[in-house]
């Protein structure tokens, strides 16, 4: 089972809007609706924040958003603060009733 | 307060093995289906497997399937991860994760596996 593809780095400035993507295929991300999001800040476990593709997790701002088309599902941060910074990884129930994580993305607060 | 505790890492010589264990508390662990992710040094994370509630029902990554094998123990709310035949690409944190409904909704603190001569 391949990784999902995200991109390895984004960055935005305090305030703005990014987008983190997802891509997967057809036995993954595009069939099912359990895409879920997971932020990892430096030396810590990561911490659940988006479930079910667009749910936010108990206690996660809603600065944070979540949602799919086709094959890619794509994590919204809006607002963005300092302490966003950190870690970001996708995953996705599977076909083969396995899970699948993306290789994560870096996201830095200039 | 929940908590998965994470213990049994430690360096080991490629071929051998090792047996992780992750104590839960603070919920009904019973109820709920197990996972283990890992994660190698600087890198991302790596699902390796999922355990249902009873034991009966097993699921691994390809890159572990034939070594490791999960299992549980409800009368002690203790996960397991039995690591066999280990090369030094399993070097990683491992951390075992509860399953909120086909997603992890809560992780423990990990623990490091170092496989190295």
């Amino acid at each position: 089972q391949s990784a999902l593809t995200q991109p390895a780095s984004v960055s935005g400035s305090p305030g703005q809007s990014i987008t983190i993507s997802c891509t997967g295929t057809s036995s993954d991300v595009g069939t099912y609706n359990y895409v879920s999001w997971y932020q990892q800040l430096p030396g810590k476990a990561p911490k659940f924040m988006i479930y079910d593709v667009s749910n936010r997790a108990s206690g996660v701002s809603n600065r944070f958003s979540g949602s799919k088309s086709g094959n890619t599902a794509s994590l919204t941060i809006s607002g963005l603060q300092a302490e966003d910074e950190g870690d970001y990884y996708c995953t996705s129930y599977t076909s083969r009733a396995t899970w699948v994580f993306g290789g994560g993305t870096r996201l830095t607060v200039l | 307060e929940m908590q998965l505790v994470e213990s049994g890492g430690g360096l080991v010589q490629p071929g051998g093995s090792l047996r992780l264990s992750c104590a839960a508390s603070g919920f009904t662990f019973s109820s709920l289906w197990m996972h283990w992710v890992r994660q190698a040094p600087g890198k991302g994370l790596v699902w390796v497997s999922i355990i249902n509630t009873d034991g009966g029902t097993t699921r691994y990554a390809d890159s572990v399937k034939g070594r490791f094998t999960i299992s549980r123990d409800n009368a002690k709310n203790t996960l397991y991860l039995q690591m066999n035949s280990l090369t030094v690409e399993d070097t990683a944190v491992y951390y075992c994760a509860r399953d909120g409904g086909r997603n992890l909704d809560y992780w423990g603190q990990g623990t490091l596996v170092t496989v190295s001569s």
